[in-house]
């Protein structure tokens, strides 16, 4: 089956530690996402990348960290420098940019 | 930055009956998109939609542009219909979502 795979589904942060949360994909999409959601918020983005090797940062890059050195996956390191990392944070992908967007299932991430 | 306000923030409907969620945006577009998040987390892409109408079911949507905004309408409603219906519009590359509509369908 095509579509985007995130791991873990759940993920305990503690204190000072980096973590990583997994995004891989199937559908050959050249651009991949990452977004944040609060409960009760939208969507807001922190990274995007549209091809392999590049990537950008979106509204709230601040803590965050990616790398795009295949195309099948986009993982995101929370470093210990966000604050605020409790979220759930979603892996999304697209053809091209900004053409019609596919998500995964999500990562939950919660603080010890 | 662009502005995005969904209309109305909760909704509750009995089972069978219809519902027109709205979307509103402060600029100008490039495309639109309207998502399902089910209770669950995951979020569905019901339409891509930068202009006119189209339908897939019991859903459809409009956007008309000129006038910045876009409406969802699902028609007899289901129970599975219920979570929450995020429109995003993208400007100048970027993705803006809405806070969305929280739909609960009663049995």
């Amino acid at each position: 089956d095509g579509g985007i795979t995130q791991s873990p589904k759940y993920l305990f942060r503690k204190e000072g530690q980096n973590v990583t949360l997994s995004c891989e994909q199937n559908l050959n999409h050249d651009a991949m996402y990452w977004y944040r959601q609060d409960p009760g918020q939208g969507l807001r983005l922190i990274y995007y990348s549209q091809i392999v090797n590049d990537f950008q940062k979106g509204d709230i890059a601040e803590g965050y960290s990616v790398s795009r050195e295949k195309k099948e996956s986009f993982p995101l390191t929370v470093t210990s420098a966000q604050k605020n990392p409790t979220a759930f944070y979603l892996c999304a992908s697209s053809p091209q940019i900004n053409e019609k967007l596919f998500f995964g299932s999500g990562t939950q991430l919660s603080v010890l | 930055g662009i502005q995005v306000e969904q209309s109305p923030p909760d909704l509750i409907l009995q089972e069978g009956a219809n519902s027109t969620l709205r979307c509103n945006f402060s600029d100008s577009v490039n495309n639109l998109q309207w998502f399902h998040q089910n209770p669950w987390g995951q979020l569905i892409n019901l339409f891509y939609i930068p202009s006119g109408t189209k339908q897939n079911g019991r859903l459809s949507a409009t956007t008309v542009a000129t006038e910045r905004y876009s409406l969802l309408y699902i028609s007899s409603s289901q129970t599975t219909d219920s979570g929450v219906y995020f429109c995003a519009v993208e400007s100048n590359y970027k993705l803006t979502f809405g806070k969305g509509t929280l739909l609960t369908v009663n049995p």
